[in-house]
C-alpha cells in the first residue's frame, strides 16, 4: 500500500458526461501528479500541483482540469467525455515540488470507461 | 523530439533465470532516469532513480545501469521470481532545476513462468 488513495475505483459513464476523480496524497506529501494510462499509449503525464498551486503541465486536454485543495487532496475533472478518454487514471504524490530525486508514490488508479 | 524507447516489448523467461531490459532515450536536457515496476491493473512502483553521474544502482535483485554518453539504460533482474511478472517502465525527466518534464517509455512486459 503506497498511502495514496483514489476514488472511485471504477467509473462507467456515457459520452458527453462529466466526471470527477479524487486523490488523497500520502501524509506529508505536498505534490500531486495526475497520469493517464491508455492501453495503446502507456503512461502520460497530465498535470502536477504543489501545495495548492499548479506546478507543471503535460499532455492535458482543455476538457480536463484539476485542482488541489487546502487539505492537499486533489480532484481531476473530465468533461465532454469521449470514447477515447477511457483509461486508467493514476494519481501520484511526493514530498518535493519537483521529482528530481524524489520518489513518486502511485495510487491504485481509477478505471474510467466511457460508453 | 524527446523520446524513450524500450526493448523488448515483451519477454518470457523461466523462474530462476536472469534477464535484462533495455531503455534508449533521446531527451534533452537530462535530469534523471527512473525504472518503475507496474503489476497489471495497479499503480507503478519506483525501483531506482539515477542521475547522469551514476552508472549503476541496485534495489535487491534489480540492478539498473546508465550510460549517459550513449543515452542508454538497462534493468537487470537476477534470479527471477514469479512475482517479477509485470511491466517495467523507463522514465526520463527532461526538466530543469525547478520543473519536471517526464517522458515515459511504453514499457517491457515480463512474464516469468515456473
Amino acid at each position: 500500500d503506497s498511502g495514496v488513495t483514489q476514488t472511485p475505483k471504477h467509473l462507467i459513464t456515457a459520452t458527453g458526461q462529466r466526471v470527477t476523480l479524487r486523490c488523497s496524497p500520502r501524509s506529508g506529501d505536498l505534490s500531486v501528479y495526475w497520469y493517464q494510462q491508455s492501453l495503446d499509449q502507456g503512461l502520460q503525464f497530465l498535470i502536477q500541483y504543489y501545495n495548492g498551486e499548479e506546478r507543471a503541465k503535460g499532455n492535458i486536454l482543455e476538457r480536463f482540469s484539476a485542482q488541489q485543495f487546502p487539505d492537499l487532496h486533489s480532484e481531476l475533472n473530465l468533461s465532454s467525455l469521449e470514447l477515447g478518454d477511457s483509461a486508467l487514471y493514476f494519481c501520484a504524490s511526493s514530498v518535493a515540488p519537483t521529482g528530481r530525486m524524489d520518489t513518486q508514490y502511485f495510487g491504485p488508479g481509477t478505471r474510467l470507461t466511457v460508453l | 523530439k524527446n523520446q524513450v524507447e524500450q526493448s523488448p516489448q515483451s519477454l518470457i523467461i523461466l523462474e530462476g533465470k536472469n534477464c535484462t531490459l533495455q531503455c534508449n532515450y533521446t531527451v534533452s536536457p537530462f535530469s534523471n532516469l527512473r525504472w518503475y515496476k507496474q503489476d497489471t491493473g495497479r499503480g507503478p512502483v519506483s525501483l531506482t532513480i539515477m542521475t547522469f553521474s551514476e552508472n549503476t544502482k541496485s534495489n535487491g535483485r534489480y540492478t539498473a545501469t546508465l550510460d549517459a554518453d550513449t543515452k542508454q539504460s538497462s534493468l537487470h533482474i537476477t534470479a527471477s521470481q514469479l512475482s517479477d511478472s509485470a511491466s517495467y517502465i523507463c522514465v526520463v525527466n527532461a526538466g530543469s532545476y525547478n520543473t519536471d518534464k517526464l517522458i515515459f517509455g511504453t514499457g517491457t512486459r515480463l512474464q516469468v513462468f515456473p
